[in-house]
């Protein structure tokens, strides 16, 4: 188990620029998750997979927005036309889909945006 | 809508002593689980402890254990014998029964001083 990897750890973009993070979850969870953390808050929930299925997207997931999972594995999410309000740390986390598991996250991806 | 709320911002301890961190919820939900979760600083999140609502028996963890009032919706922490590693940002935090999306409190901040 090597817990849940992200990727990059930073990303510092112009506004206006795409930018594409990367999370790797714990190979036997079939559920990954993606959040957003702002400075001060506990992360807000942004969408979540079962395997390749995009089961669940919260309305902060703008159009600009858009999260992958294509073979059930590895996630990306993908902002597009980057804004200063997108500064934010962003999270993935995964579990399994059993009743009462709990999330374990990876270590965030900070977005700055110039 | 479920809403978290952790009423105090920032908590500081004596090295040794015990804290007790405050959490209130809302649902009208009966099945569902509870979490605190730990953040130290630019470190990742990690679970503390977990309680499922339809168990009356609050749950421990070494040195952490809950006190879970389900009728009043409470959820409070309470670390024992706090060490210097104990500080970090506490998230409570709520799923339903089927554990889609997580909703997290805006965290307290817990200082353990020596």
């Amino acid at each position: 188990d090597t817990g849940v990897s992200q990727n990059p750890r930073h990303k510092i973009t112009k506004r206006g620029q795409n930018v594409t993070f990367r999370c790797d979850p714990i190979s036997e969870h079939n559920r990954l998750y993606w959040y957003r953390q702002t400075l001060g808050q506990g992360p807000e929930f942004l969408t979540y997979f079962q395997n390749e299925a995009q089961l669940e997207k919260s309305r902060l997931l703008s159009d600009r927005f858009s999260a992958e999972r294509p073979k059930g594995s590895f996630s990306t999410l993908e902002i597009q036309r980057t804004e200063q309000g997108d500064s934010a740390m962003y999270l993935c986390a995964s579990s399994l889909e059993r009743h009462n598991q709990p999330q374990h996250f990876g270590d965030g991806t900070r977005l700055s945006i110039l | 809508a479920q809403t978290v709320t952790q009423s105090q911002p920032e908590m500081s301890v004596q090295e040794a002593e015990t804290v007790t961190l405050s959490c209130t919820y809302d649902t009208s939900e009966s099945n569902y689980y509870l979490f605190w979760y730990k953040q130290p600083p630019s470190r990742q999140m990690i679970l503390v402890i977990r309680q499922e609502a339809y168990k009356q028996q609050n749950a421990t963890e070494n040195r952490f254990s809950v006190n879970f009032q389900k009728a009043a919706k409470s959820f409070s922490l309470k670390i024992s014998d706090s060490q210097l590693g104990d500080t970090a940002m506490y998230f409570c935090a709520f799923t339903m029964y089927n554990n889609n999306d997580m909703r997290f409190g805006a965290g307290t901040r817990l200082t353990v001083k020596p």
